[in-house]
């Protein structure tokens, strides 16, 4: 009963590919995230959705795309994929877009790495 | 703006000796910070937060941190060192206020522990 949950673990994949890494969550939360970890475990946030809305936007390429289906789920896309998006990418939850009682619940990760 | 500096990239301990991670902060107002821990393989679990009550922040596994505005600082310690204790240890401001979701993390502290 893994409360937020991410597949694929691993993923290798070539330079140029479009890949897809989905993430669920079953603690009940309204707003979910993706981070990214790099090879240096230097983490930055990426997106945070709010009952399906976009909330948090950084600066990333618009290579990345997420997907909300509904407030369970957060799905990120990559198209083109570059040697640079190696990477840990993870997916974490909370309740309450800006409330800090709520603490984040991360999943375990997804390596992505291209070739 | 709000930053956080993990002035050790990595600490080595013995088992049963005390565990001091070092973490300084910088933040345009008044910050909630957080410890969080990533075992190998795991996502980030939530040590402790600090969010302008007590001072002194009590965590789980016995960990506990200090805010001290006057050294913009927020050490984690632990009395006793556990072999399960080693990790990677990571020092969190929030962007916003209290919001948890837009986090600045520290680039992280490695905790060895050595039996």
């Amino acid at each position: 009963d893994t409360a937020v949950s991410q597949t694929p673990k691993y993923l290798v994949t070539q330079m140029g590919n479009d890949k897809s890494i989905k993430c669920e969550q079953n603690l009940g939360h309204d707003t979910m995230y993706w981070y990214k970890q790099d090879s240096k475990k230097f983490l930055k946030i990426m997106f945070s959705y709010n009952n399906k809305e976009l909330i948090i936007n950084e600066t990333v390429p618009n290579r990345f795309s997420p997907k909300s289906p509904d407030k369970a789920h957060l799905n990120l896309h990559i198209n083109s994929l570059e040697l640079g998006d190696s990477a840990v990418y993870f997916c974490a939850s909370s309740q309450g877009g800006v409330g800090w009682k709520s603490p984040l619940h991360f999943g375990n990760g997804t390596r992505l790495t291209v070739t | 703006a709000q930053s956080v500096t993990q002035l050790d990239s990595h600490v080595s301990v013995s088992e049963g000796t005390p565990v001091l991670l070092r973490c300084n902060y910088s933040s345009s107002y008044s910050p909630s910070l957080f410890w969080y821990v990533q075992h190998p393989n795991k996502g980030l679990q939530l040590l402790l937060k600090y969010t302008s009550a007590a001072t002194l922040v009590k965590g789980i596994n016995g960990f506990e941190a200090e805010f001290k505005k006057s050294e913009t600082s927020f050490h984690l310690t632990k009395p006793s060192a556990h072999m399960s204790d080693a990790a990677e240890y990571f020092c969190v401001v929030s962007r916003y206020g209290g919001s948890q979701g837009n986090l600045i993390f520290g680039k992280g502290t490695k905790l060895s522990v050595k039996p």
